[in-house]
């Protein structure tokens, strides 16, 4: 199976600061990674696909790139409803998997 | 509108069995992938199962053996039928959609509001 591992786990962030979350894959997964929002209490939302594609609805502060073994969310901006827990998912080859996630806290 | 709805969650013994199902509203569940992922109370998310739209499936190790996932074309509902459950199984169990565009997968696009799956004695 295909592992990935995230970085950092944990986040302390303000209001207006550029946060970037790391995934890192156990082997090539080219650009078969998503990115997943989610807040406290709710269901996940898709962020990103296809390692860099914007999700229909999701506002142009998320990106993603990255391609191979190492790929990066950035928010660049952080906004109150952004405080949250990120996760990354591999779309190479099932069974599908995620990296352990991220939270994103108030620093 | 494009929705999962979950039910069938509660509280079971170890050893013992639930089934849980998802009924789609919005799209065909017969023509997609669906998988089923979850989440143990304060972890991460973990992938469970997938069925794809011509009828496979395939199993996370963890549970291979004991779940088996299902759908009924008809009344376009999946379900997650959960044997022998143990304690690591206590998780929120979300059904959902596995897009793809042009043969590859872009993510899990619809997501059920989940449900609670507790097993203890």
């Amino acid at each position: 199976d295909i592992q990935l591992t995230q970085s950092p786990s944990f986040q302390s962030a303000s209001v207006g600061e550029r946060v970037t979350i790391t995934c890192r894959a156990s082997q090539d997964i080219t650009s078969n990674l998503a990115w997943y929002q989610q807040q406290p209490g709710k269901v996940p939302k898709l962020l990103i696909y296809a390692a860099s594609t914007l999700q229909s609805g999701v506002p142009s502060r998320f990106t993603g790139s990255g391609s191979g073994t190492e790929f990066t969310l950035t928010i660049s901006s952080l906004q109150p409803e952004d405080f949250a827990s990120y996760y990354c998912q591999q779309l190479d080859s099932y069974p599908w998997t995620f990296g352990q996630g991220t939270k994103v806290d108030v620093k | 509108e494009v929705q999962l709805v979950e039910s069938g969650g509660g509280l079971v013994q170890p050893g013992g069995s639930l089934r849980l199902s998802c009924a789609a509203s919005g799209f065909t569940v017969s023509t997609n992938y669906m998988s089923w992922v979850r989440q143990a109370p304060g972890k991460g998310l973990e992938w469970v199962s997938v069925i794809y739209s011509g009828g496979g499936t395939y199993y996370a190790d963890s549970v291979r053996g004991r779940f088996s996932i299902s759908r009924h074309n008809s009344r376009n509902t999946l379900f997650l039928q959960m044997n022998s459950l143990r304690a690591e199984d206590t998780a929120v169990y979300y059904c959902a959609r596995d897009s793809f565009l042009r043969g590859l997968a872009r993510g899990m696009d619809v997501w059920g509001q989940g449900a609670t799956v507790i097993v203890s004695s």
